[in-house]
């Protein structure tokens, strides 16, 4: 069965120190790594797809990374918009549907 | 553009009443769509799927049912609420790539 474990459930950083986030995942066959970004109380937005070992995306302030056995997303200069619960999700390679497996995702706060 | 709706947005319902949460997406065709559940500090657990009209797939054995009518409408649905069935409920898409789209969620309190 697929599992994808993000650490750490929650990180409180300080406005403009950098930090990463982990998202470790088992699955057989990797056909992609997805990071989403959620606010209280509304769904999740969409970030990056990652689909090999060595691949990196970037978005504003967030970069993406992949290894064979995890990804992390790496947050530089963090202001306090970036305040969310950041998400990662892998594609259930068997059955139908391109169902995804998400983790239980990382809370993040920055502070003034 | 695809936009995806969400209605209600809120609801609170007694246990035993009926329920009916509906998501429709705009700007696709033959979308797979999608219903997750979110409890509080948990992750999405996925529902329900369905890869066109009339096809559905169900993951976790419960209370709810899904139907799709229409080709980008995805209705779900419960006979008699219970107070676990409390939660966000969210819909999504997915076209020809293999990332989904969310709605704006529902936030359903079984009273």
């Amino acid at each position: 069965e697929d599992q994808v474990t993000q650490s750490p459930e929650a990180l409180r950083l300080q406005e403009g120190e950098s930090s990463s986030l982990n998202c470790s995942y088992t699955v057989s066959g990797l056909r992609g790594l997805f990071w989403y970004r959620q606010d209280p109380g509304k769904g999740p937005e969409f970030l990056f797809t990652l689909y090999s070992a060595g691949e990196e995306k970037e978005k504003e302030r967030l970069k993406a990374t992949l290894t064979k056995k995890e990804s992390f997303l790496h947050i530089t200069a963090p202001k306090p918009e970036d305040s969310a619960t950041y998400l990662c999700a892998v594609q259930d390679p068997t059955g139908g549907g391109n169902k995804l497996t998400f983790g239980t995702g990382t809370q993040l706060k920055v502070e003034l | 553009s695809q936009t995806i709706h969400q209605w209600p947005a809120t609801l609170v319902q007694p246990v035993g009443s009926p329920l009916s949460l509906e998501c429709t997406v705009e700007g696709t065709s033959n979308p797979n769509l999608y219903w997750y559940r979110q409890a509080a500090g948990r992750g999405l657990q996925l529902l329900f799927y369905s890869v066109g009209i009339g096809q559905i797939s169900s993951e976790v054995p419960q209370n709810l049912s899904a139907s799709r009518p229409q080709d980008r409408q995805f209705i779900l649905s419960s006979k008699k609420l219970l107070l676990s069935d409390s939660g966000f409920y969210l819909c999504a898409w997915t076209g020809g790539s293999y990332e989904q789209y969310f709605g704006p969620g529902t936030r359903l309190t079984v009273t």
